[in-house]
């Protein structure tokens, strides 16, 4: 199975500010890599697929990139919104396997 | 407004069996493949069982093959989980997701089953 290894865990920011996330698998998913927002009384919303495609609805804040083995998820000029819990996913074979989470908290 | 209802949750013992559900709203149920995805208290998603639209092809996580059962009534709109032989490992917030391409675009808001005596 393709490990996937997230990073940091943990992130404290403040609106207005960029953050990145990293999410690394243990061998070369091509670009197939989501990005997952979890809420408390929401249901998981798709971001990103294919590496840097934003899904419809996704704001233009968001961005993804990466290849191969390395991604990155970068929230630029942070919104109250979105504080949440962010999972990484590799699409590109079965079993589709998850990132542990980053949890963004408000500093 | 597409959406995924689970229900079927619930407390059972260690070896018991429960049936999850999980009716679709607002698409065209019988156009995609279906997921099972878990997530145990205080751990990360596992992927747990994918379904083709047509229920020709079915993969399971190797930690509930043999156990557990993904199938579909596409004239009812709705995905089903059998799990059989249930663990105190198998405890999780169970969520039903629309399989778009090889990406989960559409998720259910979960329901939660607890293995224990």
């Amino acid at each position: 199975d393709v490990q996937m290894t997230q990073s940091p865990s943990y992130l404290a920011a403040s609106p207005g500010e960029s953050v990145s996330i990293s999410c690394k698998a243990s061998k070369s998913i091509n670009t197939y890599l989501a990005w997952y927002q979890e809420k408390p009384g929401k249901t998981n919303k798709l971001l990103i697929y294919s590496g840097s495609t934003l899904q419809s609805g996704t704001p233009s804040r968001f961005s993804g990139s990466g290849s191969g083995t390395d991604f990155t998820l970068t929230i630029r000029s942070l919104e109250p919104e979105d504080f949440a819990v962010y999972y990484c996913q590799q699409h590109n074979e079965y079993p589709h396997t998850f990132g542990a989470g980053t949890k963004l908290e408000l500093k | 407004e597409v959406q995924l209802v689970e229900s079927g949750g619930g407390l059972v013992q260690p070896g018991r069996s429960l049936k999850l559900s999980c009716v679709a709203s607002g698409f065209t149920f019988s156009n995609y493949g279906m997921n099972w995805i878990r997530q145990a208290p205080g751990k990360g998603l596992e992927w747990v069982a994918y379904i083709s639209s047509g229920s020709s092809y079915i993969y399971y996580a190797e930690t509930v093959k043999g156990r557990f059962t993904i199938s579909r009534d596409n004239a009812k709109n709705t995905l089903y989980l059998q799990m059989t032989s249930l663990r105190s490992e198998d405890t999780a917030l169970y969520y039903c997701a629309r399989l778009r391409r090889t990406y989960f675009d559409y998720w259910g808001q979960g329901v939660m089953v607890t293995v224990s005596s």
